[in-house]
C-alpha cells in the first residue's frame, strides 16, 4: 500500500490563475479530508468528503474554493483566481471505510502564489 | 467549537533530559485526543491516541479531563525525537475531522 498520494508536491501559480490539487487516498479508504497549513500555523480543517459526497465543508472559504471526490479517480481541491493569501501547504488525509478515526496523511502540496 | 492550544512553539532539551509538550483543549463533550509527529522531510504521522493508552517510542500522554489537558511526555529525550509535534482533537459527531494545535518544535541537542 503506497500510502496517501498527493500531486503535485509543489505548485506555483500567478495571481488570478487556477490551482488544482490532487489526492489519491490509501487503497480501501473512502473518506478524504483536506487541511490547510499557513506559514507558522497548525493545520486547519477545510473539507471532508466521501465518494461522490461532500460531508462537511465548514472549513472551506465560500468563494473560489471547491472540492470533489468522484466515484473514480482522486479527490480534487480546486482554487480559482488564486491570491497571495492562498499560499500554504495543503494536506490530504484518508481513513478507512470502517470508520476508524485514524487519519493517514499525504506528503502535502505546497502552493506558492506569485 | 473545539480548540486546541500548544503554548510552546519551540522546546529545546539536551539528550537524556525529560521532555514535556503541553496541550490544552476546549470542548464540552467527549473528544478523542491525538499526538501527531512530523519528522524532517516526512509526512505527518500518528504518534499516539488517548484511547489506546500505550507508550510509543517512549512517549506517553494522559488525558486529564479536569484540566482539559493531554500533555506528551518522555523521560529521556533522544536526538531522533527532534521533530514537529501536533496535538489534535476529533469529535465523532463532527465526522472525525481533526482540530490541530499550532505545533511545538522539539530540538534535542547532543
Amino acid at each position: 500500500n503506497a500510502g496517501v498520494m498527493q500531486n503535485p508536491r509543489h505548485l506555483v501559480r500567478r495571481r488570478g490563475q487556477e490551482a488544482r490539487l490532487r489526492c489519491s487516498p490509501m487503497k480501501g479508504h473512502s473518506h478524504v479530508y483536506w487541511y490547510r497549513q499557513l506559514p507558522e500555523e497548525g493545520l486547519k480543517f477545510m473539507v471532508y468528503l466521501q465518494k461522490e459526497n461532500i460531508i462537511d465543508e465548514s472549513g472551506m472559504p465560500k468563494e473560489r474554493f471547491s472540492a470533489e471526490f468522484p466515484k473514480e479517480g482522486p479527490s480534487i481541491l480546486r482554487i480559482q483566481q488564486v491570491v497571495r493569501g492562498d499560499s500554504a501547504a495543503y494536506f490530504c488525509a484518508s481513513s478507512p471505510v470502517s470508520g476508524r478515526d485514524e487519519q493517514f496523511f499525504g506528503p502535502g502540496t505546497r502552493l506558492t502564489v506569485l | 467549537a473545539q480548540r486546541v492550544t500548544q503554548p510552546e512553539k519551540l522546546l529545546s532539551v539536551f539528550k537524556g533530559a525529560p521532555v514535556e509538550l503541553k496541550c490544552n483543549y476546549s470542548y464540552s463533550g467527549s473528544p478523542e485526543l491525538f499526538w501527531y509527529v512530523q519528522y524532517s522531510r516526512q509526512r505527518l504521522q500518528l504518534l499516539l491516541r488517548h484511547i489506546s493508552r500505550e507508550s510509543i517510542k517512549g512517549f506517553t500522554a494522559d488525558l486529564n479531563k479536569g484540566e482539559t489537558s493531554f500533555h506528551l511526555k518522555k523521560p529521556f529525550a533522544q536526538e531522533e525525537d527532534s521533530a514537529m509535534y501536533y496535538c489534535a482533537l476529533s469529535v465523532k459527531a463532527a465526522g472525525n475531522k481533526l482540530t490541530f494545535g499550532g505545533g511545538t518544535r522539539v530540538l534535542v541537542k547532543p
